[in-house]
């Protein structure tokens, strides 16, 4: 059974503040991506990685950074937290990108709140 | 990327069928297509994927006519569990990652 794990269900953050949510995935996929979900919006990718030290943008990359230092993990940061940056964070796994094996196996989800 | 429209939201009863139609006009060759689900405060889970005509496993079938430009995820005899957002993405080609729209809300009641 494929599990990917999220350092914090809650968090709660003052502005201005550096924040780190961290991602580990036991199935040694390739590919690892961060989302976060807001009512009406649905999931919005913010980058994702294609393998250890490689990153892409995704739909809203500003304000955020990510890390891949080792291939079960990615960190995503928030130099500087805002507000508006309060949010459902979810981080996903999938073996690969292509095809019938892209199934993207999520967290259960950090719940960030900014004040 | 392929953009998909589905509707917002969908009203059923337990023991009907209920059908989900996500269009993606612009569908690319070697695009799969992808159904997933989520319970609220948990993340999605894979339903269902397909290329074309019809696929179907334990939980849903998904329906892809031959210009793939549409597809349709049937759950049949839905129950109150049934209740969640479903999702329908369009998996492009090369290094890009899976877009999320917004989903369709199903609400199941007795």
């Amino acid at each position: 059974d494929v599990k990917v794990t999220q350092s914090s269900r809650y968090l709660v953050k003052r502005t201005g503040e550096k924040v780190f949510l961290e991602c580990v995935q036991d199935m040694d996929h390739e590919n690892m991506f961060w989302y976060r979900q807001d009512p009406g919006l649905g999931l919005r990718l913010i980058y994702f990685s294609y393998d250890v030290k490689m990153k892409e943008k995704g739909d809203i990359p500003e304000g955020y950074s990510v890390s891949r230092e080792k291939k079960e993990r990615f960190s995503l940061i928030l130099e500087s937290a805002s507000t508006n940056q309060t949010s459902m964070y979810l981080c996903a796994s999938s073996l690969t990108l292509l095809g019938k094996e892209a199934e993207q196996y999520f967290g259960p989800g950090t719940r960030l709140t900014v004040t | 990327l392929a953009k998909t429209t589905q509707p917002i939201s969908m009203d059923s009863y337990e023991g009907q069928e209920v059908n989900i139609t996500c269009s993606h006009n612009n569908i690319a060759t070697n695009d799969y297509i992808t159904w997933y689900q989520q319970f609220p405060s948990q993340g999605p889970r894979f339903i269902i994927q397909g290329y074309k005509t019809k696929v179907t496993n334990e939980v849903a079938s998904l329906f892809i006519p031959a210009d793939r430009k549409s597809s349709t995820l049937s759950l049949p005899r839905v129950s109150l569990s049934d209740t969640a957002v479903y999702y329908c993405l369009v998996a492009p080609g090369g290094r890009r990652a899976l877009t999320f729209g917004s989903g369709t809300r199903l609400q199941v009641q007795p």
